[in-house]
C-alpha cells in the first residue's frame, strides 16, 4: 500500500522567509499532486507533477518531483500571510485512480 | 459557478440513524470520487465511479456505506446505522481524464456529526 509522508507537519515562518515542505511516498507512483486547504474549506489543486525532474511554479510556490528518490518538494519563496493554509501532497498508487494523501503541513506565516 | 457541489453542507444526526449525502460533479467530468477527512488528517479514499460504474471501493467502506451514481451524473453516499466514528467531513471530487493528467477537483464537503 502506498504511504505518503509529509514533513514538517507544522510550520511557522516569518514573512519574507523561504522554506521547503517535503513529501515522500513509499511505492511507485506516476503522478504527484499538491493541494491547498484553508480552514473550513475544501481542497484547491495547486500542481500536478508527471515525470522525474518535473518542476512547476505558481507565484511564490514551486513544486518539484524526483521519482527515483520518491520525493516531492514544495518550496515557498518570500512567504506572505496569504500563504497560511494546510498543504497536502497526494499520489496515485501505481496507475490507480484513488489518491493517497499525506497528513498535511499546516503553514502559518507571521509578520 | 460550475464547480463540484455537495449537499447538505452540515448534517447532525443521532447514532443509529441513516444519512444520505449528494454530490454534483463538474458537468463534463466522467469520474467521481468520495473521500472522508477527519480532523488533522488528509482525505482518505472511499470509492470511485467512472460514469455510472462503481469501479473501486476502499476497505474503509464498510457494508453500512453505499454509493450510487445513477446515469453517470450526480452521486449519493448513504451511511446506514451511523456510529460516532463516522463523524467526519465527506468530500466529493470529480475529474476528466485529459492526456496523462487526472486532476481531481473537490467540492466543499459535507460535515457529519453523529451524536
Amino acid at each position: 500500500e502506498l504511504k505518503v509522508e509529509q514533513n514538517p507537519l507544522f510550520l511557522s515562518m516569518q514573512e519574507g522567509k523561504n522554506y521547503t515542505i517535503y513529501c515522500n511516498y513509499s511505492t511507485t507512483s506516476d503522478r504527484l499532486y499538491w493541494y491547498r486547504q484553508d480552514p473550513g474549506k475544501s481542497l484547491e489543486s495547486l500542481f500536478v507533477l508527471l515525470s522525474n525532474g518535473a518542476v512547476k511554479q505558481e507565484g511564490r510556490l514551486m513544486a518539484s518531483l524526483d521519482t527515483k528518490a520518491r520525493l516531492s518538494t514544495l518550496h515557498i519563496t518570500a512567504a506572505v500571510h496569504d500563504l497560511s493554509a494546510t498543504y497536502f501532497c497526494a499520489a496515485h498508487e501505481g496507475s490507480g485512480y484513488a489518491l493517497n494523501f499525506g497528513k498535511g503541513t499546516s503553514l502559518l506565516v507571521t509578520p | 459557478d460550475t464547480g463540484v457541489s455537495q449537499d447538505p453542507r452540515h448534517k447532525i444526526t443521532k447514532r443509529g440513524q441513516n444519512v444520505t449525502f449528494r454530490c454534483d460533479p463538474i458537468s463534463e467530468h466522467n469520474r467521481l470520487y468520495w473521500y472522508r477527512q477527519t480532523l488533522g488528517q488528509g482525505p482518505e479514499f472511499l470509492t470511485y465511479f467512472q460514469n455510472e460504474a462503481q469501479l473501486e471501493k476502499s476497505r474503509l467502506l464498510s457494508d453500512r456505506f453505499s454509493a450510487e451514481r445513477p446515469k453517470g451524473s450526480f452521486s449519493t453516499l448513504e451511511i446506514q446505522r451511523t456510529e460516532q466514528g463516522d463523524s467526519a467531513m465527506y468530500l466529493c471530487a470529480s475529474s476528466l481524464v485529459a492526456g496523462l493528467t487526472d486532476t481531481q477537483y473537490f467540492g466543499p464537503g459535507t460535515r457529519l456529526t453523529v451524536l
